[in-house]
């Protein structure tokens, strides 16, 4: 399984964009890239998934280089809601029957958003 | 549409007694997983259920746990005796047959005292 690394913690500002890096250089040909979202007192959730290149939703942006060895979350215009941690995962994640993949979640990065 | 929820938010029991969680997975979806999170630890992989069968449980600490998911729907997961080190939370998620996402409930805060 690759292994991800990523900041324990950041601090940003209510409104500012935020982007939390993650490394994962021993990715696999068909590992897909996927970050969650966990609230305290609440499970993980998903927040977005890519291979390659750029994906963006309606709450975060995802950026991944041609080699695909680190990715990057952007949160734009973050709030106080945003507070939480984010974590990276990688993994054959992204086949439709999701397969036998279990994501494993490291420690991720703590996000705090002060006013 | 429900999400997933899992029952009892909290529980307190002393070490040697039994538990048991229950997951209500969000209907229709075939997969079931367990995790849990122990203190200031990452979150564990426990097993996983597509409909009733045992898909993988490499990650079941012991035979002191014991997961079901009789008829496909609902899981338990039963802790018997349990130990101090077993306090945590434990999390249930499902998947749907086709899709990609797991879906996480809120959680199940396990205090062994």
């Amino acid at each position: 399984l690759a292994k991800t690394t990523q900041p324990i913690s950041m601090d940003s500002y209510e409104g500012q964009e935020v982007n939390i890096t993650c490394s994962h250089n021993n990715i696999a040909t068909n590992d897909y890239i996927t970050w969650y979202q966990q609230f305290p007192s609440q499970g993980p959730r998903f927040i977005i998934q890519g291979y390659k290149t750029k994906v963006t939703n309606e709450v975060a942006s995802l950026f991944i280089p041609a080699d695909r060895k680190s990715s990057t979350l952007s949160l734009p215009r973050v709030s106080l809601s945003d507070t939480a941690v984010y974590y990276c995962l990688v993994g054959e994640f992204g086949h439709a029957s999701g397969g036998s993949y279990i994501p494993t979640f490291g420690r991720g990065t703590s996000l705090i958003v002060h006013p | 549409e429900a999400g997933v929820t899992q029952f009892p938010s909290h529980s307190v029991i002393e070490k040697g007694q039994t538990v048991t969680l229950r997951c209500d997975p969000i209907s229709g979806h075939d997969n079931l997983y367990w995790y849990r999170r122990v203190m200031g630890k990452e979150i564990k992989f426990l097993l996983h259920f597509v409909k009733e069968s045992k898909q993988d449980e490499s990650g079941m600490p012991n035979n002191r746990f014991l997961a079901e998911r009789t008829g496909g729907t609902y899981s338990t997961l039963k802790v018997q005796p349990a130990e101090l080190e077993d306090s945590g939370v434990y999390f249930c998620a499902s998947r749907g047959r086709d899709g990609y996402e797991q879906y996480f409930g809120p959680g199940t805060r396990l205090t062994v005292t």
